[in-house]
C-alpha cells in the first residue's frame, strides 16, 4: 500500500534553515507529482509547492517563493523541501502528499504523510 | 492566491444531511472541474473524500457527494454520523502557482 513518511522537522531559530524529506513507498514514485502542504497551529491548510514527475517543473506559493526549494530524487523515492530564512510564521506541521493522477495533473492529493512539526522560535 | 471561501462552521443532527459550500472565482473553482474535498480529524492528516468535483475514491462512503455550480462547489453529507465530525477543506486547481489552493476550512459538528 502507499506510504509517505516525512522527516527532518524540529526547532530552528528565526533566519535559520531546515531540510525536510519525504520517503514514498508502495507505488511508482516517478509517476506522480508530489506536493508539500503545511498547517499552522489551529489554522487551515496551505498549499506550498508542487514538483513534477522528473523534478524539472516546480511551483511555489507566494509566501515561500524564494525561500523554500522543492526537489526530488526518483532513484531513492524521496521528495525534499529545503527551507531557508525561516520566520516565526513558518511554524507549522508540514505534510507531503501524492498527486492522485498519473496521466495528467488533476490537483488532488490521494495520499498524505503523517506530517512533521517545524517550530521557528528564538 | 487567495483561499477559497467556506463557512467557518456547520452543524447537523445524526441522520440529517448537511451541505458545505466552497466559493472561488472563474480562475479556480469556476474554470476547472478539479475541485476536491478533504476530511481532517484532530491531530490527523487530511483524507481525500471527493476529487474532480464529484468522484469518490475507493473506500469513501457514498453518503459523501460533491457538485459544482458556477464558482461555487458543494460537499453534501447525508445520513450524518458521529464519526463525520471533523474539519472539511475544499481545494481547486488554479492557473497560478502553486497550481492549487485550499478553502478556509469548515468545522462540522454533529449534535
Amino acid at each position: 500500500q502507499v506510504h509517505l513518511v516525512e522527516s527532518g522537522g524540529g526547532l530552528v531559530k528565526p533566519g535559520g534553515s531546515l531540510k525536510l524529506s519525504c520517503a514514498g513507498s508502495g507505488f511508482t514514485f516517478s509517476d506522480h507529482y508530489m506536493s508539500w502542504i503545511r498547517q499552522a497551529p489551529g489554522k487551515g491548510l496551505e498549499w506550498l509547492s508542487y514538483i513534477g514527475y522528473s523534478g524539472s517543473a516546480k511551483f511555489y506559493a507566494d509566501s515561500v517563493r524564494g525561500r523554500f526549494t522543492i526537489s526530488r530524487d526518483n532513484s531513492k523515492n524521496l521528495v525534499y523541501l529545503e527551507m531557508t530564512s525561516l520566520r516565526d510564521e513558518d511554524t507549522a506541521v508540514y505534510y507531503c502528499a501524492r498527486e492522485g493522477s498519473t496521466s495528467t495533473f488533476s490537483s488532488f492529493l490521494d495520499n498524505w504523510g503523517q506530517g512533521t512539526l517545524v517550530t521557528v522560535s528564538s | 492566491q487567495s483561499a477559497l471561501t467556506q463557512p467557518a462552521s456547520v452543524s447537523g443532527s445524526p441522520g440529517q444531511s448537511i451541505t458545505i459550500s466552497c466559493t472561488g472565482t472563474s480562475g479556480d473553482v469556476g474554470g476547472y472541474n478539479y475541485v476536491s474535498w478533504y476530511q481532517q480529524h484532530p491531530g490527523k492528516a487530511p483524507k481525500l473524500m471527493i476529487y474532480a468535483v464529484s468522484n469518490r475514491p475507493s473506500g469513501v462512503s457514498d453518503r459523501f457527494s460533491g457538485s459544482k455550480s458556477g464558482n461555487t462547489a458543494s460537499l453534501t453529507i447525508s445520513g450524518l454520523q458521529a464519526e463525520d465530525e471533523a474539519d472539511y477543506y475544499c481545494s481547486s486547481y488554479t492557473s497560478s502557482s502553486p497550481l492549487s489552493v485550499f478553502g478556509t476550512g469548515t468545522k462540522l459538528t454533529v449534535l
